[in-house]
């Protein structure tokens, strides 16, 4: 297993500011991937995130709003730019080895209201 | 495009089985089918995978139909700390493959 430590684990934050979420890993992995989780629905994919390369970005989130880094292989941010209240969700963070046939890890979480 | 279709929500008593349905008609043949669960508050937790054979872990039991175009997944003596949203979600196993999540069953369990 993965033991992933997500930080702020919360935070309210001011409309236009910006907040940047931490990823830690206590091992390393090839892959790590960003989530939402607007309120009352599911996980929707933000992006990929690849160490040494540009994180690949999904239909409807870009990079100027939800940038990311990937330093190594287990750590990752990703910051939520110039926010508005329907900003307001849960970020997770996700890795995975790679393998035969892997199993997904999940950090908590940061629960993010933007006011 | 949902890959998979589950009912929005279910109730099962405290010990009994519970058993969670889910759809997947156009599952490709190199896509296995796994289940997570997210319990209020906390991120996903995976329970169980598969390809084409039943398989069984700690967790639970998962059950696929031989044209694999539907699955179950049992949890054979639910708890009350079972209550949680569980997704059934089919994906290629491999470096990139992301698991795209539907909106996944509400299981709760009742004394």
């Amino acid at each position: 297993s993965a033991v992933i430590s997500q930080k702020p684990s919360r935070d309210i934050c001011q409309r236009g500011t910006s907040l940047t979420i931490q990823c830690q890993v206590d091992s390393q992995v090839t892959m790590m991937f960003w989530y939402r989780q607007q309120p009352g629905q599911s996980l929707t994919l933000i992006a990929t995130a690849n160490q040494g390369s540009e994180a690949t970005y999904e239909s409807g989130f870009v990079i100027d709003k939800f940038p990311i880094s990937r330093p190594n292989l287990t750590f990752s941010t990703l910051t939520v730019s110039n926010m508005s209240p329907e900003d307001s969700s849960i970020y997770l963070c996700s890795v995975e080895r790679q393998g035969q046939a892997t199993e997904a890890f999940f950090g908590q979480g940061t629960r993010l209201t933007v006011v | 495009d949902a890959k998979t279709t589950q009912p929005t929500s279910m109730d099962c008593a405290e010990g009994r089985a519970a058993n969670l349905p889910c759809n997947h008609s156009t599952i490709s043949g190199n896509e296995y089918v796994y289940w997570y669960r997210q319990i209020h508050s906390q991120g996903p937790q995976y329970i169980i995978h598969g390809l084409k054979n039943n398989e069984t872990n700690e967790m639970a039991s998962l059950i696929i139909t031989e044209d694999r175009k539907s699955s179950t997944l049992i949890l054979p003596h639910a708890t009350l700390r079972d209550t949680a949203v569980y997704y059934c979600i089919v994906r290629v196993v491999g470096a990139g493959n992301m698991l795209t999540f539907g909106g996944g069953t509400r299981l709760m369990v009742k004394p």
